[in-house]
């Protein structure tokens, strides 16, 4: 059965600091992984999709990374800002399936 | 700008009242999703549609719940009767498949539900 985990569960940084999310899952065989960021009582934002066959995807200040061996992925934000704070998921979908299964998520806090 | 939208945003209910969550996909999406997010759980794939067929709902308790599409504009997410252990935020979310596999998903702003 395939489980995401992310770490850490919270984080809290100043503004204008580089951070990594952490995501890692335990099945291997995966079709794609996708990043969200969710603000409090609003829906997912999708920020960045990573099929199984790229090793990372960029948009704007944000790296998305996936080791498919190692079961691993890594959302990279750069020069975060107060307006980054959310709360952060991954979520991977099962080769040959469209099942996205989530990680219970980071919730960041950028402080000025 | 297309995106996802859910009514009601928020309900809250007596239990054992039906509850019905609309959600309109984006156009020219082919797979549709319900998902519902509690603080315990997390975010659960209830059920999933690609061209209006039910592909799965497993997720979904099959005794109060129901889901469908009546056509590529609407879906609908159905508890009869309600609980409180119903209450929580219920997502849909669009995408597109084709023969080259799923792209990305786009979630609506959720439906809140409280069943008293």
């Amino acid at each position: 059965k395939q489980e995401v985990t992310q770490i850490p569960a919270a984080l809290s940084v100043p503004e204008g600091e580089n951070l990594v999310l952490n995501c890692s899952f335990t099945d291997s065989a995966i079709y794609n992984l996708q990043w969200f960021r969710q603000d409090p009582g609003k829906g997912l934002t999708s920020l960045l999709l990573i099929q199984s066959s790229q090793r990372e995807q960029t948009s704007g200040r944000l790296n998305a990374s996936l080791d498919k061996s190692s079961g691993r992925s890594t959302l990279y934000i750069a020069a975060s800002q107060p307006g980054d704070s959310a709360t952060y998921l991954c979520a991977v979908r099962a080769g040959g399936y469209n099942k996205l299964i989530f990680g219970a998520g980071t919730r960041l806090a950028v402080h000025p | 700008d297309a995106r996802v939208t859910q009514t009601p945003r928020d309900k809250v209910t007596e239990m054992g009242q039906e509850v019905t969550m609309r959600c309109q996909p984006i156009l020219g999406h082919n797979t549709v999703f319900w998902y519902r997010q509690t603080m315990m759980q997390g975010l659960e794939l209830l059920a999933y549609f690609r061209n209006r067929a039910p592909l799965d709902d497993s997720g979904m308790p099959k005794d109060r719940f129901s889901a469908e599409m009546p056509d590529a504009t609407l879906a609908t997410l159905k508890i009869q009767p309600s609980e409180p252990r119903d209450s929580a935020v219920y997502f849909c979310a669009s995408g597109s498949y084709s023969g080259r596999g799923y792209n990305e998903q786009f979630f609506g702003p959720g439906t809140r539900l409280t069943v008293l």
